[in-house]
């Protein structure tokens, strides 16, 4: 099984600064994926940015991008610019593309406020 | 591409009674997942679907279950409601090979259960 940990149940950042969410997670496995999800007050998930683990290149769509630290088992999320529609709660998860098909472990999440 | 769709978006039930669920895929995408979503558990997988088969399953009582049709869309159902199974239920889709090699997962908009 993998665990997923989310140490900062909320953060809070003025617009336009940038915020680092922390996510520390635990496999055994080599065959990897990890995402962040954000989930808006509609409660729609949407994913924001994934990392492949063999890749040692930490991934990047537009603000954000990721810290993804392999031996360290650390994957954090940083959003620059802030946006007031980046409010959200965000969910760090893993995914293991072998013997657990389809299955993803996410963390308890983080709510992030963003305010004018 | 459409997105993954859920049916109902809202359901109020009694104890007691049973309930059905709907996710339709995105097109193309063989696997449908399920999650339930509560603050005090927060996501928990309930199981995978690929090809009308589960492959896994997550900790939940006989009461849920599911199932997948030929053209992937997919039913989870609930039976003898519990106050515990109000919840947000959630359903992803991914786009999955035979051989087990999976991609992220898009999720549905949800249906908020509330069970009286």
């Amino acid at each position: 099984a993998q665990t997923v940990t989310q140490s900062q149940p909320e953060m809070s950042v003025q617009e336009a600064e940038t915020v680092t969410l922390s996510c520390t997670y635990d496999t055994s496995e080599n065959n990897y994926y990890l995402f962040w999800y954000k989930q808006p007050p509609s409660r729609q998930m949407i994913l924001v940015i994934r990392q492949e683990a063999y890749k040692q290149q930490n991934a990047t769509e537009n603000r954000f991008s990721v810290n993804f630290q392999k031996a360290a088992k650390s994957f954090s999320l940083k959003i620059s610019d802030s946006q007031l529609g980046d409010t959200a709660m965000y969910f760090c998860a893993s995914f293991d593309r072998g013997s657990t098909l389809g299955r993803l472990y996410f963390g308890r999440g983080t709510q992030l406020t963003v305010w004018p | 591409k459409a997105g993954v769709t859920q049916t109902p978006r809202y359901l109020i039930k009694t104890r007691g009674q049973q309930v059905t669920l709907s996710c339709s895929p995105i097109s193309g995408h063989r696997s449908v997942s399920w999650y339930q979503q509560t603050p005090g558990q927060g996501l928990q997988f309930l199981f995978e679907y690929f090809s009308e088969t589960q492959r896994n399953k997550g900790n939940f009582p006989g009461r849920f279950s599911g199932r997948q049709f030929s053209n992937s869309r997919s039913e989870m159902n609930v039976s003898t409601l519990e106050l515990g199974d109000s919840a947000l239920y959630l359903c992803a889709s991914s786009f999955a090979l035979a051989g087990g090699q999976s991609y992220e997962q898009y999720f549905g908009p949800g249906t908020r259960l509330t069970v009286t």
